[in-house]
């Protein structure tokens, strides 16, 4: 069974600065697909980026990208630019190649200070 | 706004009950997943319907069921309700529902407390 590992359970960080919040997962497939969730006060589940596992390029999207290391089998979120807005919990999680379940992290509780 | 709509927003109520919650997925969605947010749990997938039919099934305990209806809404039903079934209930949707992975949309939950 696949495992998503988020070992920072709470980050801080100063608003315009950057942050980078990390994620290791577990799987014996080849293809798979990873995304980051955010998790404002509301409790709204917000998709901020996906990664192809096949394909090699870092994906972006905006102020947030990934840093794939797929033989080590990483996968951080960078902030750059924080913002107030951007306080949220972060939550990593994993998709086989069949493309059913999402397996999530436990997440990490981010704050972004004025 | 995610276009996923779950109803209710919040339920009350006592252990040994039964309750049904009830998700409509966005337009032309034809997979729904069902998620279960709690303290203990983390955030975990419960079942997955496509179509009408079950496609996948994760730690849903047997007190729990689905079904997904010819008009593609699903309901989870919830019986012989304990306290550790307290959480934050997620619905969500997509397109293809398996094959190619397309964005789940989450709905905005439900909030289940079981007293």
């Amino acid at each position: 069974a696949q495992t998503v590992t988020q070992s920072q359970p709470e980050m801080s960080v100063q608003d315009a600065e950057t942050v980078t919040l990390s994620c290791t997962y577990d799987t014996s497939e080849n293809n798979y697909y990873l995304f980051w969730y955010k998790q404002p006060p509301s409790r709204q589940m917000i998709l901020v980026i996906r990664q192809e596992a096949y394909k090699q390029q870092n994906a972006t999207e905006n102020r947030f990208s990934v840093n794939f290391q797929k033989a080590a089998k990483s996968f951080s979120l960078k902030i750059s630019d924080s913002q107030l807005g951007d306080t949220a919990m972060y939550f990593c999680a994993f998709m086989e190649s069949s493309g059913d379940k999402l397996t999530f992290g436990t997440g990490t509780r981010l704050a972004v200070r004025p | 706004d995610s276009g996923v709509t779950q109803t209710p927003k919040h339920l009350i109520t006592a252990t040994g009950q039964r309750v049904t919650l009830r998700c409509s997925p966005r337009s032309g969605d034809l997979s729904v997943y069902w998620y279960q947010q709690s303290l203990d749990q983390g955030l975990q997938f419960l079942i997955q319907y496509y179509n009408g039919e079950e496609r996948a099934k994760g730690n849903i305990l047997e007190r729990f069921s689905a079904q997904q209806f010819p008009d593609l809404h699903s309901e989870l039903n919830l019986s012989s309700l304990e306290l550790g079934d307290s959480a934050l209930y997620f619905c969500a949707s997509d397109v293809d529902g398996g094959g190619i992975p397309n964005e789940q949309f989450f709905g905005p939950g439900t909030r289940l407390t079981v007293l």
